[in-house]
């Protein structure tokens, strides 16, 4: 993988299902992998920053796994909820570490 | 702790004017990230400032440039906009680099037409 790539571009989830998306990103010279929710007429809001190889982290019913070796990240969401709709994005410096590069994201929608 | 702001929020420009964007950090970020987003394009990085320096910037045309103050506010120009200018400009603060959280800005929704 040569950009940051996040599938599938959109997802529709029941209430009280729960889901989970992908984020692939380029494994050479990783630094770090970070995950945003973007919520409509909001602020991207950081949802997690992952800097270690295996790392798992947890807010509440949303966690994340990252994989530095293949490149790529998964976000799970457990018992989606109707405020669980919104964008989530991942991204990756590329290129320095200064340069964070974002990936289209995933449209989240939480059916009633 | 005040979050990150943005003036203006919204701008309507014309064809071959200029425009000023500005950024005001969380108190004790230095590193500073400008984004532009389009629909069907996401979020694209426009540069990044820290400590008043230009340490990265993304694949847009020299009309695009920024300056980062002393204080860390930062601003962002844009000569002579064109109408694929009209975007949503984002900006946003973290305590050093891209290892860090991005504490996000409300934006500048910019229209020219």
């Amino acid at each position: 993988i040569l950009n940051v790539e996040q599938s599938p571009q959109s997802l529709h989830v029941q209430e009280g299902d729960s889901t989970n998306f992908t984020c692939g990103f380029p494994s050479s010279n990783f630094y770090a992998l970070h995950w945003y929710r973007w919520e409509t007429a909001k602020s991207p809001e950081a949802l997690f920053v992952m800097t270690l190889n295996g790392d798992e982290k947890k807010k509440g019913r949303i966690s994340a796994t990252l994989n530095t070796k293949e490149g790529y990240s998964y976000l799970y969401i457990k018992g989606s909820q109707p405020e669980d709709s919104a964008t989530y994005l991942c991204a990756s410096p590329i290129q320095g570490a200064q340069k964070l590069v974002f990936g289209q994201g995933t449209r989240l929608t939480i059916n009633p | 702790k005040a979050g990150v702001t943005q003036t203006p929020r919204y701008l309507i420009k014309t064809r071959g004017q200029q425009v000023t964007l500005s950024c005001s950090p969380i108190s004790g970020h230095r590193s500073v990230s400008w984004y532009q987003q389009t629909p069907g394009q996401g979020l694209q990085f426009l540069f990044e400032y820290f400590s008043e320096t230009q340490r990265n910037k993304g694949n847009f045309p020299g009309r695009f440039s920024g300056r980062q103050f002393s204080n860390s506010r930062s601003e962002m120009n844009v000569s002579t906009l064109e109408l694929g200018d009209s975007a949503l400009y984002l900006c946003a603060s973290s305590r050093r680099d891209t290892g860090y959280e991005q504490y996000f800005g409300p934006g500048t929704r910019l229209t020219v037409t």
